[in-house]
């Protein structure tokens, strides 16, 4: 079994320029979710898709934040334009079911993104 | 809201006793878990517990769960080089996940 595949592992991007991460989750989990981590911190949460709906995007600053799923599969996050702040580690996981009993996540490696 | 603190550091003899603090506020909590992140990877689900036990065994792992005093910790027996890491702690409510900040284990020799 692959994991969950994420790409790229490292960006760096001068600010207001565009940036996409994209991500494969563990093949029959239909639960993805794209996570934030800064630096010295633990992930934060900014999207989750049951299958192709992302039932949880409350934390997904919308404004330069982006992500969809088509055909409940793969995922990409985007982001347009690019800040300093943005600079960050995005991790990826994937689960069965966010309601199946420990719903046990499996995180992808991350994409470390730079913005200078 | 959900807020989980751990201690930030630790430093152990190889060989020793691991004993990572976290704690939590949401009594609602119906998971607890503790994941490893080494150096340049994504995070590795060491184990969890379910809310209505007090202690779960695996191998060299002890999880010791305190629902009263919101108090989790993980015991990481005969500590090896290669357990240096942060250890997060998480918490589940609802359907999301809420970490820590990590504790970073040093193993010295």
């Amino acid at each position: 079994e692959a994991g969950v595949v994420q790409s790229p592992r490292y960006k760096i991007i001068e600010k207001k320029q565009p940036v996409a991460f994209w991500c494969n989750p563990i093949s029959g989990h239909n639960t993805l979710y794209w996570y934030r981590q800064n630096l010295g911190q633990g992930p934060e949460l900014l999207i989750r898709y049951e299958n192709e709906e992302a039932v949880d995007d409350s934390q997904l600053p919308k404004d330069r934040f982006s992500a969809e799923r088509l055909k409940g599969v793969d995922s990409t996050l985007k982001i347009q334009p690019a800040e300093l702040g943005d600079s960050a580690v995005y991790l990826c996981a994937s689960s069965l079911r966010a309601n199946s009993g420990a719903n046990v996540l499996t995180f992808g490696a991350g994409s470390r993104l730079t913005v200078l | 809201g959900e807020d989980v603190e751990q201690s930030l550091f630790l430093s152990v003899r190889e060989g020793d006793s691991s004993v990572i603090n976290c704690t939590y506020t949401d009594s609602s909590s119906t998971y607890l878990y503790w994941y490893k992140q080494e150096p340049g990877a994504g995070l590795q689900l060491l184990t969890y517990i379910f809310s209505n036990m007090d202690m779960k065994q695996d191998q060299r792992l002890t999880v010791l769960l305190n629902k009263k005093d919101k108090h989790l910790s993980l015991r990481i027996a005969d500590t090896q080089t290669g357990d240096s890491a942060i250890y997060f702690c998480a918490e589940r409510y609802d359907y999301k996940l809420s970490f820590g900040a990590g504790t970073t284990v040093t193993v010295r020799a």
